[in-house]
């Protein structure tokens, strides 16, 4: 069935580090591809999204290529700060399903 | 000008009781949505409505209800209480099904 694979958390960086969250995907369909972000005590926000192959999503810094071939959807930041602590989600919209989240710290 | 809100923001009851959670979007979205996210931050769909219609009923226990009035709100229903419900229980809403949502700030309901 459609399923979302994230990396396990939690992941620790200096700031200023680059950042990749890795997101992999099975799907029968065409899905549509979201990254959110949940910061402590808050719900989800939308962060970047993609609805076809080879479309980029960007906010924030944050970036994610929907790649087709490798049925992937990584999330990447250059240079991440103290306040991009937080909790990510990859989602897939097809049926809808969430990775399980990944937990990121950053250290000043 | 909060565009979805859910009442109350936290719950603490004993078990066996019955309680309810409301959603209200001020977004115009058409389509609404329960998730519930345990401690480890899991986060699974239980119910999705569309127009007032149920689209989406995952497994879920059906001492869970979910009702929609109206395209603006959708409540969640929860008979019998049992300890195993304690979790944040997450609305959202989108424009269509397959279209980014947006969540409201969740409800943490404990029971004892």
């Amino acid at each position: 069935g459609d399923s979302v694979t994230q990396m396990e958390g939690p992941v620790t960086l200096s700031e200023e580090a680059f950042l990749t969250i890795n997101c992999t995907y099975t799907a029968t369909g065409y899905p549509s591809l979201f990254w959110y972000v949940q910061y402590p005590g808050e719900g989800l926000q939308l962060l970047l999204k993609a609805t076809k192959a080879d479309d980029k999503g960007s906010n924030k810094g944050f970036e994610a290529t929907y790649r087709k071939e490798t049925t992937s959807f990584h999330l990447e930041k250059g240079s991440v700060q103290v306040s991009d602590s937080a909790v990510y989600f990859c989602a897939l919209i097809l049926k809808i399903i969430f990775g399980k989240g990944t937990r990121l710290h950053i250290l000043p | 000008d909060t565009a979805v809100s859910q009442t109350p923001k936290y719950l603490v009851t004993q078990m066996g009781n019955d309680k309810s959670i409301k959603c209200e979007q001020n977004l115009g979205h058409d389509t609404m949505y329960w998730y519930k996210q345990d401690s480890k931050k899991f986060l699974k769909i239980m119910f999705s409505y569309n127009n007032k219609e149920l689209i989406i009923n995952e497994t879920v226990p059906n001492r869970f209800s979910p009702k929609s009035p109206d395209k603006a709100h959708l409540n969640l229903h929860i008979n019998s209480l049992e300890l195993g419900d304690s979790a944040v229980y997450f609305c959202a809403s989108s424009l269509g099904y397959y279209n980014e949502q947006y969540f409201g700030p969740g409800t943490r309901l404990t029971v004892t």
